[in-house]
């Protein structure tokens, strides 16, 4: 079975705050994703790694790093949090061509 | 770039109804289309997945989606719908990177509500 987990289901952080989440895949999977999740939005796409030290920018990276040292370690980075980074962050996983798996989700309050 | 809609943001079913849930996508090339399922305070479960072949797939917990090319749709559909079938339910569209792997764009989700 496949699993993917993130380090915190619910985090609480200051504006300004440097902010490291992490996602840990068991499955030897080459490519792993982040998303944001917000009501009425959906999920969209922050970053994605097809290999170890590549990174790719998804649809929103502004305000959004990621490091990838391991293949089965993906994190991301909030430089100075903010406010309006308060939100569900799910991380995923795929082999080759197959399915992502995702995460439990992280929820992240900025205050 | 691909997109996908879907229309129905609350549907309210009655346990035991049938249910189809909406999806259109737009996608240049063949699309690779999926449909997860989030319950609350949980991460996605995949429930379908369309690559190639039939156009009517069938999933886990009893739900199929039928791809029609000609209607840009891939509808999910349940013929009687449990009160456990709460939840939110996401179609996506894949496009394959080029190292690998698909970058998913996912609807904005349709949140279903089984009145017992």
């Amino acid at each position: 079975d496949v699993k993917v987990t993130q380090s915190s289901r619910y985090l609480v952080k200051r504006t300004g705050e440097k902010v490291f989440l992490e996602c840990v895949q068991d499955m030897d999977h080459e490519n792993m994703f982040w998303y944001r999740q917000d009501p009425g939005l959906g999920l969209r796409l922050i970053y994605f790694s097809y290999d170890v030290k590549m990174k790719e920018k998804g649809d929103i990276p502004e305000g959004y790093s990621v490091s990838r040292e391991k293949k089965e370690r993906f994190s991301l980075i909030l430089e100075s949090a903010s406010t309006n980074q308060t939100s569900m962050y799910l991380c995923a996983s795929t082999r080759q061509q197959e399915t992502q798996y995702f995460g439990p989700g992280t929820r992240l309050l900025v205050l | 770039a691909q997109s996908v809609t879907q229309p129905d943001i609350h549907i309210t079913v009655s346990e035991g109804a049938s249910l189809e849930l909406r999806c259109n996508y737009s996608y240049g090339a063949t699309p690779y289309l999926f449909w997860y399922v989030q319950s609350p305070g949980q991460g996605l479960q995949l429930l379908l997945k369309y690559f190639s072949g039939d156009t009517l797939v069938q999933g886990i917990k009893g739900f199929e989606a039928e791809f029609k090319r000609s209607q840009s749709s891939f509808n999910l559909r349940k013929p009687s719908v449990h009160w456990s079938d709460a939840a939110e339910y996401f179609c996506a569209v894949g496009a394959w990177l080029t190292g690998g792997g698909n970058k998913l764009t996912f609807g904005t989700g349709t949140q279903l509500k089984v009145e017992l």
